[in-house]
């Protein structure tokens, strides 16, 4: 299957300061990239859809301004939580779906997951 | 309604026996299915996706979609320990250009 590499997988920051996780679609051009948080015992709760070159499409609920994603190129797109606080800690895992090739049309593949602690 | 619904478990079963995991969907225009197995802490990973009426096997997995019932499947065939974790169902109905998952199912596979 596709490869999906997510960076970094844990990362422990202060409140207040800004986190980076990036996405990259290793060997196929992902169109469109999702993004998920989990918290633990809960289910995949999505973010945020994006499209390269466009503006990413937020689900109800979810901060704009706060969950800045930048999707700019078909192999990479990254999501930054501004301004973090302990409950932002989560799991935030990306997902990229391709338009051809390996990666497929309708098919998913998932990056390993970034675990944020906030302190 | 949810869009797309599955037990939630814990479904246990015994060593080398068949696990079956069930889904249940809305959009009856659905198009593609998809489960995908998540290990604790760990994220998604797909095992495998059905697009036509019937049963699709790969391994000890089978696929199996039944659009007039909406209902997907999946079945382990000699369950393995390994084989415990949380199964996600996922589909992408007839308009959407992102996959709706359910909250998936706990499977425990006992020795």
């Amino acid at each position: 299957g596709a490869v999906v590499s997510q960076h970094p997988s844990r990362v422990i920051c202060k409140s207040g300061t800004s986190v980076k996780i990036e996405c990259r679609s290793l060997d196929f051009q992902a169109t469109t990239m999702f993004w998920y948080r989990q918290f633990p015992k809960q289910s995949l709760m999505l973010m945020a859809t994006s499209n390269e070159g466009s503006k990413a499409t937020y689900e109800q609920g979810v901060e704009k301004d706060k969950f800045l994603i930048n999707h700019a190129s078909l192999t990479l797109s990254t999501l930054t939580v501004t301004s973090a606080h302990p409950e932002d800690s989560s799991f935030y895992i990306c997902s990229a779906r391709g338009a051809t090739g390996a990666g497929g049309a309708n098919i998913q593949y998932f990056g390993a997951g970034t675990r944020l602690s906030v302190l | 309604q949810k869009e797309v619904e599955q037990n939630s478990g814990p479904l246990s079963v015994p060593e080398g026996a068949i696990a079956s995991l069930n889904c249940t969907y809305s959009d009856r225009g659905s198009q593609s299915f998809f489960w995908y197995r998540q290990y604790s802490g760990k994220s998604p990973e797909l095992i495998m996706f059905i697009y036509s009426n019937g049963d699709k096997e790969d391994g000890r997995f089978t696929a199996q979609l039944n659009k007039a019932s909406q209902y997907v499947s999946l079945l382990i065939r000699d369950s393995q320990p390994s084989d415990s974790a949380t199964y996600l169902c996922a589909v992408r109905g007839s308009s959407a250009s992102k996959i709706i998952f359910g909250s998936g199912t706990r499977l425990s596979i006992r020795p």
